[in-house]
């Protein structure tokens, strides 16, 4: 079946660094692909869709220029969180639709990505 | 505007008892698909079941079902024979079809199986 993988799965940063987050399609092409942020006991929040080769689209309240999203081929995109501070301490998860099928396949989710911000 | 309500935010059962969580949705929609899907405190999503507004035939895989109730805009699941296992974060998750992208989340129901 397809797979989303997610990397890293946990990580620690400190305040003011950056840090990358990886989401790959392993088995299939993506040519859209979500990011959500996740607090504890709460539904998935989507950030951003993001689709290969143009720019990504944030939804109301995300900042742009915190939150770096690139989808520079169809298998990988990656969300970059900039100038990190500790209320940017979440989970983070990508989701991926698989190009090939346009309605009716299912989500495919990444394991998801803990941040901490220290 | 599409909403999706799950309105019971935590829920306890037996092993081995069936147990349905609700979901009601509101789309202007015709074509569109709704999911269940589970995070256990792994936090992996994963998908339990799937139905195609179009299909009149409600889902089922094993122990997990639905209850798709169109003109009510209810989409039910039932877990039956329940297991330690199915102990996790429940979402209602509604999608809309035509190539169009976009999904609305339930806000969850956090389910716990008691041995």
């Amino acid at each position: 079946g397809a797979v989303v993988s997610q990397h890293p799965s946990r990580v620690i940063c400190k305040s003011g660094t950056s840090v990358k987050i990886e989401c790959r399609s392993l088995d299939f092409q993506a040519t859209t692909m979500f990011w959500y942020r996740q607090f504890p006991k709460k539904s998935l929040m989507l950030m951003a869709t993001s689709n290969e080769g143009s720019k990504a689209t944030y939804e109301q309240g995300v900042e742009k220029d915190k939150f770096l999203i690139n989808h520079a081929s169809l298998t990988l995109s990656t969300l970059t969180v900039t100038s990190a501070h500790p209320e940017d301490s979440s989970f983070y998860i990508c989701s991926a639709r698989d190009g090939g099928v346009v309605n009716n396949s299912p989500l495919h989710f990444g394991n998801g990505t803990r941040l901490t911000v220290t | 505007a599409q909403t999706v309500t799950q309105s019971q935010p935590e829920m306890s059962v037996q092993e081995a008892e069936t147990v349905t969580l609700s979901c009601t949705y509101d789309t202007s929609e015709n074509n569109y698909y709704l999911f269940w899907y589970k995070q256990p405190p792994s936090r992996q999503m994963i998908l339990v079941i799937r139905q195609e507004a179009y299909k009149q035939q409600n889902a089922t895989e094993n122990r997990f079902s639905v209850n798709f109730q169109k003109a009510a805009k209810s989409f039910s699941l039932k877990i039956s024979d329940s297991q330690l296992g199915d102990t996790a974060m429940y979402f209602c998750i509604m999608r809309r079809g035509g190539g169009a992208d976009g999904l609305t989340f339930g806000k969850g129901t956090h389910l716990i199986i008691q041995p």
